[in-house]
């Protein structure tokens, strides 16, 4: 079975300053990873996702996540956080032989201008 | 391109009674998926439609939960009679198709409160 933590419930910044929010995961083959962010009231939103290839991966609004398989880690970051980034952020699990995308609990990100 | 419509946005009903929620996906996308989330946690998949055939439904309480995708493109999610626990959001989200490596496009949800 695939499952995903972030150990962070919320993570505080102040705007100007890098912002990174921690994943880890397990799953029994290889992964599939993604990134979604929840605003107030509004659906999910895609950010970014590891298929395969380089361990960097670049995504929308400046975000980029890292992708480490010996620490089995996926964490998000942005070097430079503004107030408009506060939201819920999602990290999800994709195994290559099942359907399901497996969601952590979030983390939710507030930066103080 | 229109993103994944839902209907309604919120609803409150009293235990026992029955919903319904709509999901119309992104146009041309085959894969529907109906998610519950509950506060404080990620979404959890309920079912997985690929056009009009059920994919993967194993986590949705049959008793009282269905969802049908007659005609592959529109769905429905109902609940029968509601329970107190079934107060969550409701996501419907869609993707192209179903392999692993698509990303999943998400409504806006239908924030249910059951009293």
């Amino acid at each position: 079975a695939q499952s995903v933590a972030q150990p962070e419930d919320q993570v505080n910044v102040a705007e100007g300053n890098p912002l990174t929010v921690k994943c880890t995961y397990s799953v029994s083959g290889n992964p599939y990873l993604f990134w979604y962010v929840q605003y107030p009231n509004r659906g999910l939103q895609f950010l970014l996702k590891y298929i395969t290839g380089d361990n960097l991966v670049k995504g929308s609004y400046g975000f980029e996540a890292e992708f480490n398989k010996s620490q089995t880690s996926f964490h998000l970051k942005k070097p430079s956080a503004l107030v408009s980034d506060s939201a819920l952020y999602f990290c999800a699990v994709r195994d290559i032989d099942d359907y399901k995308l497996s969601f952590g609990a979030g983390t939710t990100v507030t930066v103080r201008a | 391109e229109a993103g994944v419509a839902q209907s309604p946005r919120y609803k409150i009903i009293e235990k026992r009674q029955s919903v319904a929620f709509w999901c119309n996906p992104i146009s041309g996308h085959a894969t529907l998926y109906w998610y519950q989330q509950i506060l404080g946690q990620g979404p959890k998949l309920l079912i997985q439609f690929q056009n009009n055939g059920v994919v993967d439904d194993s986590q949705l309480p049959k008793d009282r939960f269905s969802a049908e995708r007659l005609k592959g493109v529109d769905s429905t999610l109902k609940i029968q009679p509601a329970k107190l626990e079934d107060s969550a959001v409701y996501l419907c989200a869609s993707s192209f198709q179903t392999g692993p490596t698509y990303e999943q496009y998400f409504g806006p949800g239908t924030r249910l409160t059951v009293t």
